[in-house]
């Protein structure tokens, strides 16, 4: 696509709900990077894909965290049993190769477990 | 580890000229990146440093020394649309990782 699209926009989820959200990158990247940013932060590093591999996922919060890109393109990041913690905006940007120049971000995910 | 630290807040009057300072600790270091993200927006790129020295862009400017791990941002003939959140990034071998921020606020 002509941009990183990220969907849904907003989520509000029960604690201990299971919810999973979705990022379309810009169509000729390579590289796909999750992060957590909460208000007045900086974007926090989740995990990163080159294609569908998974080098680096040191940033997931605990394993009820996981992110996959089964194809190489489109990619989700899953939260098992949330918790209220969890709440926070999820961003997903795209580059043409793994820490390269130019990351283009998603409007992002607003999670809010209530 | 990796890690960055940058100011978290700078003022400024419109038309003047605001520096904001990024150190960074990191191994396999590619190169220093810039992001402004405005009050409910995506954080957007503005510049990049692979090498030492100055590169501009418009009224933006970015520095980087890789010996000193330092790096900083110069924004010049502030105007009020300036008025946002700018980050750092470092991109290494493995990922890129972004700063705190440093929310800059422009009064006329």
């Amino acid at each position: 696509g002509a941009g990183v699209s990220q969907s849904p926009r907003y989520k509000v989820t029960k604690r201990g709900q299971d919810v999973t959200l979705r990022c379309d990158p810009i169509s000729s990247h390579a590289t796909l990077y999750w992060y957590q940013q909460a208000l007045g932060q900086g974007p926090e590093f989740l995990t990163y894909f080159n294609y569908e591999a998974q080098p680096d996922k040191s940033g997931l919060p605990s394993d009820r965290f996981s992110a996959e890109r089964p194809e190489g393109s489109i990619s989700t990041l899953t939260i098992q049993r949330t918790e209220q913690r969890d709440s926070a905006m999820y961003r997903c940007a795209s580059t043409q190769l793994t820490a390269n120049t130019e990351a283009f971000f998603g409007q992002g995910t607003r999670l809010t477990v209530v | 580890g990796q890690s960055l630290e940058q100011p978290s807040e700078v003022t400024a009057v419109e038309g003047a000229i605001v520096q904001i300072n990024c150190t960074y600790q990191t191994s396999g270091f590619y190169g220093l990146s810039w992001y402004q993200q405005h009050d409910g927006g995506a954080p957007t790129f503005l510049s990049y440093n692979a090498l030492d020295g100055l590169e501009e862009t418009g009224r933006f400017s970015s520095f980087l020394s890789r010996s000193d791990s330092y790096g900083y941002l110069l924004l010049q003939e502030l105007q009020m649309k300036d008025s946002a959140s700018y980050f750092c990034a470092v991109g290494s071998t493995d990922k890129l990782i972004f700063g705190t921020g440093t929310r800059l606020q422009v009064f006329p």
